[in-house]
């Protein structure tokens, strides 16, 4: 099956330095690639995703990059803010009916004021 | 849009005792859902899947059983408990071919 490493696992920056987190895959059917934010006590929430059509996304502050040929992904968040102070983790799904996503084992970026 | 409810948000059991968390969703039908488990610290562990009521899709032996009465309910249960059980219990939901993973708020659980 699908195998998602993901690091760092602890990642320290100075707010309004930049943050990347990095993750590889193992199957090269996998299609779609989600990163989700998991802040204390709370289920995680899908902050951007792309899909294996695309090589790189950008939603504000944050952006993914995907190179399918060494099968990883990345995620950057820019000017860093301590509310991005959290858990963030990649997934993968091979699953054309998107029925089991993988998960990496999470970062933990300390956003320091 | 979709939500998800989960319940209780926080439970304290003693071992051996039995457990029942419940997921429900609103604002969509037939989705696929699943239930994960996270660790303190730790990634998220796939338990069981959904794609309809009545199909249970297992992905790791354990103490633990899902069932799905209703399209739109989906509950984790054991027998007896044990303290490898504790950790926080998320319910998510997908719409299908090309959908998003969505997650609940989570139950944590303490086996004590």
């Amino acid at each position: 099956g699908e195998n998602v490493e993901q690091h760092p696992s602890t990642l320290s920056v100075q707010e309004g330095d930049s943050a990347v987190i990095k993750c590889t895959y193992s199957d090269s059917a996998s299609n779609y690639f989600p990163w989700y934010k998991q802040e204390l006590g709370k289920g995680p929430q899908l902050i951007i995703d792309i899909r294996s059509n695309v090589g790189e996304k950008k939603d504000q502050r944050i952006a993914v990059t995907l190179n399918k040929t060494a099968k990883h992904f990345s995620l950057h968040i820019t000017e860093t803010q301590p509310e991005d102070s959290a858990v963030y983790f990649c997934a993968a799904t091979p699953d054309y009916n998107f029925n089991k996503f993988y998960f990496g084992s999470g970062t933990k970026l300390n956003v320091k004021p | 849009s979709q939500t998800i409810h989960q319940w209780p948000a926080t439970l304290v059991q003693p071992v051996g005792s039995p457990l029942s968390l419940e997921c429900t969703v609103e604002g969509t039908s037939n989705p696929n859902l699943y239930w994960y488990r996270q660790a303190a610290g730790r990634g998220l562990q796939l338990l069981f899947y959904s794609v309809g009521i009545g199909q249970i899709s297992s992905e790791v032996p354990q103490n633990l059983s899902a069932s799905r009465p209703q399209d739109r309910q989906f509950i984790l249960s054991s027998k007896k408990l044990l303290l490898s059980d504790s950790g926080f219990y998320l319910c998510a939901l997908n719409l299908g071919s090309g959908g998003t993973q969505y997650f609940g708020p989570g139950t944590r659980l303490l086996v004590l």
